[in-house]
């Protein structure tokens, strides 16, 4: 089983519509979560970062974690064709006295105009 | 503006030959690392660096060898090219802290290596 599960998709919808993006992990030593965002023949980029179990909120995107669950989210409002782009989540294990940072496949998103 | 170059967008070379792929970061970053991204397998880690001339094999360091001779620059070498080498690689650099948001990765913009 892989650490780190993430449905590559792809994933269509369109414009407006909200979209949720997720990952389950199997490690309970991750402690950071995020979410990068790469588009086509660019490197990933960070989207949002997220500690604790909750949400959090920016501008039309909510990064949510659920730690007992082992379970991350990713939402979307108002999705525009500029969001098109793969999404990867990402988690940090510090435990081993250094940063390990394991990503997910990433999820393939199409916004349709 | 944290700045990461990799040394070529595209590159073809031929099975054994031997590749150099560089990366230079801007920003003073402690670590650096190398990723390949494959479809269906993601990026996975081939090898980092805490630090000038220190290297950590990552998960895939089977065929790479890297060298951090300054705190800038980290190569990534293949020393005899083989076809299931072929892959997009990318270069990525943070801060040393290991708490806060200066865990992000700030990643170069990937080479496509073709091996044929």
């Amino acid at each position: 089983q892989k650490e780190v599960e993430q449905d590559p998709g792809p994933l269509s919808v369109p414009e407006g519509a909200i979209v949720s993006l997720n990952c389950t992990y199997s490690n309970s030593a991750f402690q950071y979560f995020m979410w990068y965002r790469q588009y086509s023949r660019k490197g990933p980029e960070l989207l949002m970062y997220t500690y604790s179990s909750g949400n959090k909120e920016d501008g039309r995107f909510t990064a949510q974690v659920d730690k007992s669950s082992k379970y991350i989210s990713l939402f979307i409002r108002d999705s525009q064709p500029s969001d098109s782009a793969t999404y990867l989540c990402a988690m940090i294990d510090n435990s081993g006295g250094y940063q390990k940072v394991t990503f997910g496949i990433g999820t393939k998103l199409q916004v349709i105009p | 503006d944290v700045k990461v170059t990799q040394s070529s967008r595209y590159l073809v070379k031929r099975t054994g030959e031997k590749v150099f792929l560089e990366c230079v970061q801007d920003m003073d970053h402690e670590n650096m690392f190398w990723y390949r991204q494959d479809p269906g397998l993601g990026l996975r880690l081939i090898y980092f660096s805490y630090d000038v001339k220190m290297k950590e094999k990552g998960d895939i360091p089977e065929g790479y060898s890297v060298s951090r001779e300054k705190k800038e620059r980290f190569s990534l070498i293949l020393e005899s090219a083989s076809t299931n080498q072929t892959s997009m690689y990318l270069c990525a650099s943070s801060f040393e802290r290991l708490a806060g948001v200066s865990n992000e990765q700030f990643f170069g913009p990937g080479t496509r290596l073709t091996v044929l």
